[in-house]
């Protein structure tokens, strides 16, 4: 069991809107450890998102983009994309299990 | 342009000592705030960060593996080597190697991937 919980899937039309949620505790993300964003194709090694919570590395597309609010933070793609099907993964430090810890995955479908 | 290249068996059986190395190029183990951080991830589930090391040898291992785990550096190679004692079917996984930054973060993140490498545990 995930320690930054995020829901299994979610779905969207192309041109949609779709939120990815990673949920922490006063440990991680709560205790103002920063969330960071990976996408991951099948088959393929992740690939980092968004760090820091909201920036963007060079050549990640603008419509992705990353917020952080109390104990959770959110992965946002405005316009959804045939290309943005793929599994995507919030990653933070807890100062509890004293290490770094993943969400569960999302797989994002567009429909 | 750093890459990052996992190296190691794809077989390995149960009780034996896994050793991989991560072979890089476009970075250097000797320089200020340069980390390497090994994960994995079973087929079909989560991530998992397992161990890192810094530039100052620095090192870092999951709590929950950390008397299986050990991490050293070849700084004139350019490698970062990772053992894991006693194997058990439940590792296997495919393991990846990674660059880590903070820039931009108060906190380090995983800024570029190895393509990662698929050790299978079985008799």
């Amino acid at each position: 069991q995930s320690v930054l919980t995020q829901p299994p899937s979610v779905s969207g039309a192309p041109g949609q809107r779709v939120t990815i949620s990673c949920t922490g505790s006063n440990t991680n993300i709560g205790a103002g450890y920063d969330a960071h964003w990976y996408q991951q194709f099948p088959g393929t090694a992740p690939k980092l998102l968004i760090h820091g919570n909201t920036n963007r590395p060079s050549g990640v597309p603008d419509r992705f983009s990353g917020s952080k609010s109390g104990t959770s933070a959110s992965l946002t793609i405005t316009g959804l994309q045939a290309e943005d099907e793929a599994d995507y993964y919030c990653q933070s430090y807890d100062s509890r299990l004293i290490g770094y810890v993943f969400g569960s995955g999302t797989k994002v479908t567009v429909l | 342009q750093i890459t990052l290249k996992e190296s190691g068996p794809t077989l390995v059986k149960p009780t034996q000592t896994l050793t991989l190395t991560c072979a890089f190029s476009g970075l250097s183990l000797s320089g200020d705030g340069v980390g390497v951080g090994w994960l994995r991830q079973p087929p079909g589930k989560a991530l998992e960060w397992l161990a890192h090391i810094y530039w100052d040898d620095d090192k870092r291992y999951s709590p929950s593996l950390k008397s299986r785990l050990t991490v050293t550096k070849d700084t004139s190679k350019n490698q970062v080597v990772l053992t894991m004692t006693n194997m058990d079917p439940v590792d296997t996984a495919t393991y990846y190697c990674a660059h880590m930054s903070n820039w931009g973060s108060i906190h380090w993140y995983f800024a570029l991937w190895g393509r990662g490498t698929l050790v299978t545990v079985s008799s």
